[in-house]
Formats: C-alpha cells, sequence, structure tokens
C-alpha cells in the first residue's frame, strides 16, 4: 500500500528565505510524485510532477522537487519565498498498479513573513 | 492546459434537502473523475472513483445511497449529496485525468464547492 508523510503541518519563513517542505512516501512499486498547491477556497493546483527519468524536476512558480530513491523522498523547495507563496501545500503519490488512486498527505501550511 | 470546471462554488441548503454539484472537464476527456472531501485544516479524502459509463467505486465508510455519483459522458460527473444533515457540511473538491496519453496520471482539480447545511 502506498502513503505519504508530510513532516510538518506549519511552516514559516521570512521573505526572502529558502523553502523547504518535507515529503517521505511509501510505495512498493516505482511511485508517480506530485505536489500541489492550494489556496484558500480553491481547488488544487499542479506544482510539479515525477513519473520517470530526471530526478530532480522543476515545476511553476519557481519551486522544484527531488525524487530521492534511497530517502523515499521528494522534498519541495524554493530559493527564495514570496509572500504569494503563502498556501496549504499537498505531497501525493500514485501509481499505476490497478486503481489510478492518489494518496495525498495532511498538508503543510506554508506561512510567510514579511 | 486542462481545466475543470466545479459548479457550484457554494451553496447552502436546509437539512432534509438534496444538493447537486457538477464537475465538467472542459477541453479534455476525462475517463476518470474522481471526488475528494475535505474537512477544515484536514487532507483531502477520497469518497469515490468514477468512470464514465459505469457505476462509482466508493471508499469504504462513504455512504453510496448518500453521495450519489453519476458520471453519464466523459465530460461530466455529478455528485448528489441527498437529505443534506449539518454533518455533510464541507468542501467537496472533484478532479478529473485520462488513463494514458500526454495527460495521463494528473489530476487536474475543481475549485471545489463549498456546502452549508443549516
Amino acid at each position: 500500500a502506498q502513503s505519504v508523510t508530510q513532516l510538518g503541518s506549519h511552516v514559516s519563513v521570512s521573505e526572502g528565505a529558502l523553502v523547504l517542505l518535507r515529503c517521505n512516501y511509501s510505495s512498493s512499486v516505482p511511485p508517480y510524485l506530485f505536489w500541489y498547491v492550494q489556496y484558500p477556497n480553491q481547488g488544487l493546483q499542479l506544482l510539479l510532477k515525477y513519473t520517470t527519468g530526471a530526478t530532480l524536476v522543476k515545476g511553476i512558480n519557481g519551486f522544484e522537487a527531488e525524487f530521492k530513491k534511497s530517502e523515499t523522498s521528494f522534498h519541495l523547495t524554493k530559493p527564495s519565498a514570496h509572500m504569494s507563496d503563502a498556501a496549504e501545500y499537498f505531497c501525493a503519490v500514485h501509481t499505476t498498479s490497478g486503481t489510478y488512486k492518489y494518496i495525498f498527505g495532511t498538508g503543510t501550511r506554508l506561512k510567510v513573513l514579511a | 492546459g486542462a481545466v475543470v470546471s466545479q459548479h457550484p462554488s457554494r451553496v447552502i441548503c436546509k437539512s432534509g434537502t438534496s444538493v447537486k454539484i457538477e464537475c465538467r472537464s472542459l477541453d479534455f476527456q476525462a475517463t476518470t473523475m474522481f471526488w475528494y472531501r475535505q474537512f477544515p485544516k484536514k487532507s483531502l479524502m477520497l469518497m469515490a472513483t468514477s468512470n464514465e459509463g459505469s457505476k462509482a467505486t466508493y471508499e469504504q465508510g462513504v455512504e453510496k445511497d448518500k453521495f450519489l455519483i453519476n458520471h453519464a459522458s466523459l465530460t461530466l460527473s455529478t455528485l448528489t449529496v441527498t437529505s443534506a444533515h449539518p454533518e455533510d457540511s464541507s468542501f467537496y473538491i472533484c478532479s478529473a485525468t485520462v488513463i494514458g496519453g500526454p495527460g495521463a496520471n494528473v489530476l487536474t482539480f475543481g475549485a471545489g464547492s463549498r456546502l452549508t447545511v443549516l
């Protein structure tokens, strides 16, 4: 069975500082990994995804994430936080083994301090 | 890019009434749609998987008779909350994906529907 763990339900960073949101997964088959962002009262928007190939993936708004199989991690980073990055971020795992279900982490709320 | 439209964005209803929420894929054919429920400050809970032309597959603990899902076409799925009660108040989000092809494995989400049952 697949699962996703996001460490830290709340993360605060200063504007201009590095953003690091942690995600660890468990999967018995090669996973597809995703990061989604959710702004208040809105649906989720895809930030980036890893399926196969290059393990460092770049997404929208300057975010990137690196798939590390040995660490079963897919942490999200951004070199310099902007006020507009304040939102809820969800890591998700999905495999092609049968059901196409996506498993979401519990989310990390990012707060950006001026 | 792929767009999923969800309507209504907000709905308030009286206890005992039924509410229908629509989820449409605007520029692609969605072979599979998913309905999620999100509680305040919580992650998304998958309610059911809806495949066009067949019955929805409900997750354990989700009442099929309360949450009716219909996926009559490749671009439309509906969720009907029947005989709604205050505990059904929540944020419901649909998402869609294509099985196979360039858009496969990526979920596109609707903007969500906030249901308040008085």
